[in-house]
């Protein structure tokens, strides 16, 4: 089958660094994408990585090891409003469908 | 960046009835839809897929004839719950893709649906 595993939850401090980490399983890998969502919310893109290595956009950056099958996601500075579901899909197949890991709630503490 | 709308945000509808969804791309043309459904604290699960002028691609376990789905143009999918039942009751949430705009898929606010 075909299967992504991410942390239920984590917790950090507001204005820490916080490593959320996407082991993936799939019979075909075009890329990692990332994207948040808040509660009642839709998801919404945070990044995309076809190629190893990392890709820095703000306070958020992704890294990608496609020989591992594994990636994360690295956010900086941590402000309240990041508190939200972080969610990593892998696009396996060429008609962009994505396969949705179950998400990694982000508790933020003052 | 994109703006995918949709229609309506909220319903509440009787047991047995029929519900339509409207999932609009605003500013591109959107060549494939994406239509999802998500239960509280889990994960999208993909329902279909929708090209424009062709028919959806069903996941397994998705009843096509339950879920109709229709893609009449490059900016507006449907997605139409026949005979609803309680347990349909989910957030539907529809994305959208364009050749033009990479590996993005864009959201729509997504649809909350209530069946009594």
């Amino acid at each position: 089958g075909q299967s992504l595993e991410q942390p239920s939850e984590v917790t950090a401090v507001e204005g820490a660094i916080v490593q959320i980490n996407c082991t993936y399983q799939t019979s075909g890998f075009y890329g990692l994408s990332w994207y948040q969502q808040h509660d009642g919310g839709a998801p919404t893109f945070l990044s995309y990585n076809a190629l190893d290595g990392l890709e820095e956009t703000g306070r958020f950056s992704s890294f990608l090891s496609r020989s591992d099958s594994y990636g994360y996601l690295l956010l900086q500075e941590l402000q309240m409003k990041d508190s939200a579901s972080y969610f990593c899909a892998v696009r396996a197949d060429s008609n962009y469908q994505l396969i949705w890991g179950a998400g990694t709630k982000l508790i933020i503490k003052p | 960046g994109a703006v995918v709308s949709q229609h309506p945000s909220r319903v509440i509808c009787k047991s047995g009835t029929s519900v339509k969804i409207e999932c609009r791309s605003l500013d591109f043309q959107a060549t494939t839809m994406f239509w999802y459904r998500q239960f509280p604290k889990q994960s999208l699960m993909l329902m279909a897929t929708s090209n424009e002028g062709s028919k959806a691609t069903y996941e397994q376990g998705v009843e096509k004839d339950k879920f109709l789905i229709n893609h009449a143009s490059l900016t507006l999918s449907t997605l139409t719950v026949t005979s609803a039942h309680p347990e349909d009751s989910s957030f539907y949430i529809c994305s959208a893709r364009a050749p033009d705009r990479g590996e993005t898929q864009y959201f729509g606010p997504g649809t909350r649906l209530l069946v009594l």
